[in-house]
C-alpha cells in the first residue's frame, strides 16, 4: 500500500515570494508521483506528473518539482508566486506496477492550502 | 473541447435516502473514476469505468455503486445514505486507451452532497 504526507496543511506567503510545498510517500514498490491544484469550488487540476527520467519534472503555471528517491519526496516549487496561485495542492502516487488493474487508483496527500498575500 | 460536467453541483439528502450523480466525460474518453472528498479522509479513490466495466475499485462499502454507459457517461449510486457521506464527489474522465499514467485525467467541478 501508499501513503503520501503532506507535510504542511497551509502555507501563507507574499505576492512574487517563492514557496515550497512538501510532499513525503511511503511504498514498497516504485511508484509514479503527481501535483493536483484545486481552484475553490472547482475540480482538480494536473499540474506536472513524474514518470521516469529527470528527476526535475516542469509542470504548468511556473511550477516544477523535484523527485528524491533516498528522501522519498516530490516537493513542488515556484520561484515567485501570483496572488491567482491561492488554491489547494495535492501530491497523489500510483504504483508503477499495479498488479490486478490498480489503474488510475491515486493515493492522495490531506493537501497544502496555499494562501498567497498581497 | 467541453470538459467534464458533473450535475447535479449540489444536492441535500436526509439519511437513509438514496442518491444518483451522473457524470459526462470530455467527448471520446472512455475511461471515468470516481473520487470521494472529505475534509477528514481527503481524497479516496471510489472507483473506475472503462467500456461499461468496472475496472478497479476502492475500499468503500456496498453501498456505493456505480455504472457506464455505453457513451461513457457514468452514474455513481449511494443508498441507505450516511452522515459521513457527506463530501464533494469527483468525476474524472480520460482516454483509457494509452493506460494510466500516460493518459492524463480531467476533472469536473464535483457534485456536493449533504446528507441531513
Amino acid at each position: 500500500a501508499q501513503s503520501v504526507t503532506q507535510l504542511d496543511s497551509q502555507v501563507p506567503v507574499f505576492e512574487e515570494a517563492p514557496v515550497e510545498l512538501r510532499c513525503n510517500y511511503s511504498s514498497s514498490v516504485s511508484v509514479y508521483l503527481f501535483w493536483y491544484v484545486q481552484y475553490p469550488n472547482q475540480g482538480l487540476q494536473l499540474l506536472l506528473k513524474y514518470l521516469s527520467g529527470s528527476t526535475l519534472v516542469k509542470g504548468i503555471n511556473g511550477f516544477e518539482a523535484e523527485f528524491n528517491k533516498s528522501q522519498t519526496s516530490f516537493h513542488l516549487r515556484k520561484p515567485s508566486v501570483h496572488i491567482s496561485d491561492t488554491a489547494e495542492y495535492f501530491c497523489a502516487v500510483t504504483p508503477q506496477w499495479p498488479g490486478g488493474g490498480s489503474n488510475y487508483k491515486l493515493t492522495f496527500g490531506k493537501g497544502t492550502l496555499l494562501t498567497v498575500n498581497p | 473541447k467541453a470538459g467534464v460536467t458533473q450535475t447535479p453541483r449540489y444536492l441535500i439528502k436526509t439519511r437513509g435516502q438514496q442518491v444518483t450523480l451522473s457524470c459526462s466525460p470530455i467527448s471520446g474518453h472512455r475511461s471515468v473514476s470516481w473520487y470521494q472528498q472529505t475534509p477528514g479522509q481527503g481524497l479516496q479513490f471510489l472507483f473506475e469505468y472503462f467500456s461499461e466495466t468496472q475496472r478497479n475499485k476502492g475500499n468503500f462499502p456496498g453501498r456505493f455503486s456505480g455504472r457506464q454507459f455505453s457513451n461513457s457517461r457514468s452514474e455513481m449510486n449511494v443508498s441507505t445514505l450516511e452522515l459521513g457521506d457527506s463530501a464533494l464527489y469527483l468525476c474524472a474522465s480520460s482516454s483509457g486507451t494509452s493506460g494510466f499514467p500516460t493518459d492524463t485525467q480531467y476533472f469536473g467541478p464535483g457534485t456536493r452532497l449533504t446528507v441531513l
